[in-house]
């Protein structure tokens, strides 16, 4: 079955530690995102790519950093430099990047999510 | 201020019963809105897209609609089940810019 795989599902974090969170694709899909979501407010974008080794920066991108070196992965880390990164981490991706162009078609196909707390 | 408003932010139903959840925004001019169902601990999944011109969309038990001129939409779901307790998001896309979401409505089913 086709779909996006995240991983770890729970993550646990000292202060001052980087942690990454993997994404995997087998859609076939072009575009890839990087969302946080915290309780009572919509999903923010942290980061999206476009097309390999391509990458651009969301609405929060302070203090993570992404990679794009294969089309399937999309691996977030989230750096000590982010002061509050205890949240829910949504990785999604489309077949392309949907910036209101297109028909309305192109649909976010999101993994289940990884849930990190920092300790 | 979010553009895109969602409310109620909870709502309790028993099974069986109808419920109708809201999303205003102010994101204008807008390619498409979107629903989406997240059960708890998942990634959300889409429930329907309608395009600027379009006024309803159905799938199923829910059904969304849409008044431009009001910039409101509204899902409805018919005949709920337990599984129908999730989240509900709703998603705007601007003409030429990222999606803008909704904080959910969290819909709480009862036996």
């Amino acid at each position: 079955d086709g779909g996006i795989t995240q991983s770890p599902k729970y993550l646990f974090r000292k202060e001052g530690q980087n942690v990454t969170l993997s994404c995997e694709q087998n859609l076939n899909h072009d575009a890839m995102y990087w969302y946080r979501q915290d309780p009572g407010q919509g999903l923010r974008l942290i980061y999206y790519s476009q097309i390999v080794n391509d990458f651009q920066k969301g609405d929060i991108a302070e203090g993570y950093s992404v990679s794009r070196e294969k089309k399937e992965s999309f691996p977030l880390t989230v750096t000590s430099a982010q002061k509050n990164p205890t949240a829910f981490y949504l990785c999604a991706s489309s077949i392309d990047r949907d910036r209101g162009l297109s028909s309305g078609a192109n649909v976010l196909t999101f993994g289940a999510g990884s849930r990190l707390t920092v300790l | 201020k979010n553009q895109v408003e969602q409310s109620p932010q909870s709502l309790i139903i028993l099974e069986g019963k109808n419920c109708t959840l809201q999303c205003n925004y102010t994101v204008s001019p807008f390619s498409n809105l979107r629903w989406y169902k997240q059960d708890t601990g998942r990634g959300p999944v889409s429930l329907t897209i309608m395009t600027f011109s379009e006024n309803t969309k159905s799938n199923g038990r829910y059904t969304a609609t849409l008044d431009a001129d009001t910039k409101q939409s509204s899902l409805h779901i018919t005949a709920s089940q337990l599984s129908d307790s999730a989240s509900y998001i709703c998603v705007v896309t601007p003409f030429n810019n990222d999606m803008r979401f909704g904080a959910g409505t969290r819909l709480t089913v009862k036996p």
